[in-house]
């Protein structure tokens, strides 16, 4: 079974960086599995962010961006602010239509 | 203006059975491959399945969760994806998701989302 891995926790004070990572348990990541970023606010549906490793979604700041580093597809966060703490889940794309999300990073700004 | 809204959710009991709607508007329905995904409460996202498109003979797969309990379907005339779920589990309580999936050229990436619809299972 994939499981695809997401720190689960991640801090960061107003005006920093901070990148999150998204994992496989077994293999690397690349621009293959198509990396997406999904937001999500309480009780809000996800937004997407970032798809295919490194693409801004239509109207996502550009404070936001992905990349491969190293085995794994990130998410950095550049100026981070303080409507960005929110849960912040990976998606990679396995083939034949199947799709498997992370566990989530919760991200605090403080 | 795109527009996913799910529908069908409620209290339904252990081995019990839901169908769940997502009507879609604002976009080529007929075309898109559309998947559902789940989320327990204060827990992450969960792939449930997808539907391909006629041209892909409606081929669906099912995370392993569900499969064998719940069946995804479409009415392209209706613009409308469904899912069905049997033999309900209190662990299958969660907000499920419906969300279309971009898969042309290089991209695979889900860029439509709905609201969600809660489905709860208890006795």
């Amino acid at each position: 079974q994939t499981v695809v891995t997401q720190e689960p926790s991640f801090s960061v004070s107003p005006g920093g960086t901070v990148t999150l990572t998204c994992g496989l348990s077994s293999g690397s990541v690349s621009t293959s599995y198509y990396p997406s970023w999904y937001q999500q606010t309480p009780g809000q549906p996800p937004r997407t962010l970032i798809y295919n490793t490194n693409t801004r979604s239509s109207g996502v700041p550009d404070r936001f961006s992905g990349s491969i580093l190293g085995n794994k597809a990130a998410l950095t966060i550049t100026g981070a602010q303080a409507d960005d703490e929110s849960d912040y889940y990976c998606a990679l794309y396995m083939g034949s239509g199947i799709v498997v999300f992370g566990g989530g990073t919760k991200l605090t700004v403080l | 203006e795109v527009q996913l809204v799910e529908s069908g959710g409620g209290l339904v009991q252990p081995g019990g059975s839901l169908k769940l709607s997502c009507a879609a508007s604002g976009f080529t329905f007929s075309g898109s491959a559309m998947h559902w995904v789940r989320q327990a409460s204060g827990k992450g996202l969960e792939w449930v399945g997808h539907i391909r498109s006629k041209t892909t003979n409606f081929a669906t797969a099912y995370a392993a969760s569900v499969k064998g309990r719940f069946t995804i379907s479409r009415d392209d005339s209706k613009n409308t994806a469904y899912l069905q779920m049997n033999s309900l589990k209190t662990e299958d309580t969660a907000v499920y998701y419906c969300t279309r999936i971009y898969a042309w050229g290089s991209s695979r990436h889900f860029d439509y989302w709905g609201q969600g619809t809660l489905v709860t299972v208890s006795s």
